[in-house]
């Protein structure tokens, strides 16, 4: 079956201007995830949807950065006025259900801000 | 802070040799999970531990688990070339919901 996909696998993008970064999760799986990576670092966490809950925010790192879930399926991730320190690969995980803990990894966006 | 931490960050062996990784984390958890990246780009799920479990095998995977030392290895067998990645520790807190992840190790197989 279709595996978790991220659109689009890069962008660059000029500092100050808006960018979206699309995640398509695992048809079904109720649990979605972003992560950051910089380069050589590992992953950190910056939002997390579960079902109809409000989601967990607490790791964006600035309100330039918000994301949205529609329908339970696909999200968005939008950062603002991009900053050349935005540069990363941003990655997006799908669970099954709440309490279970393997996630399912899209190949990610890796984002570059001229 | 990071939740789980890796040890080594960076492990260079030769083919054949096993590679030993190691996972410490700072609070109570449920599970732990470790995972492969190739590439800098998406996470491969390899292995899960539950906290009240001591060991785990798949393949040539090994994972130990010590809570009271709140540490976790993963050690790989026979090591092969295809098996240079970094390697991740994750854990889930005893409260629902994101798993924290550490900064891996990268692991070099030499042919």
């Amino acid at each position: 079956g279709a595996g978790v996909s991220q659109s689009p696998s890069n962008k660059v993008t000029e500092k100050g201007k808006d960018v979206e970064l699309r995640c398509d999760p695992i048809s079904g799986h109720t649990a979605l995830y972003w992560y950051r990576q910089s380069l050589g670092q590992g992953l950190e966490f910056l939002i997390y949807f579960q079902g109809n809950s409000a989601p967990d925010k607490s790791g964006l790192p600035s309100d330039r950065f918000s994301a949205e879930r529609t329908g339970g399926s696909v999200s968005t991730l939008t950062i603002q006025r991009t900053q050349q320190e935005d540069s990363a690969v941003y990655l997006c995980a799908s669970t099954p259900s709440q309490g279970v803990s393997e996630q399912y990894f899209g190949p990610g966006t890796r984002l570059t801000v001229t | 802070s990071q939740q789980g931490e890796e040890d080594p960050q960076a492990l260079s062996i030769q083919e054949g040799e096993n590679a030993t990784m190691n996972c410490s984390y700072k609070t109570s958890i449920n599970n732990l999970q470790w995972y492969r990246q190739n590439s800098g780009r998406g996470l491969v799920h390899l292995i899960l531990i539950r906290s009240n479990e001591r060991e785990k095998h798949s393949g040539r995977l090994r994972v130990t688990l010590d809570t009271s030392k709140k540490s976790s290895s993963l050690l790989i067998t026979a090591s092969r070339a295809a098996d240079t990645a970094s390697y991740f520790c994750a854990t889930d807190g005893t409260n629902a919901g994101k798993s924290t992840f550490g900064d891996g190790t990268t692991l070099t197989v030499k042919p």
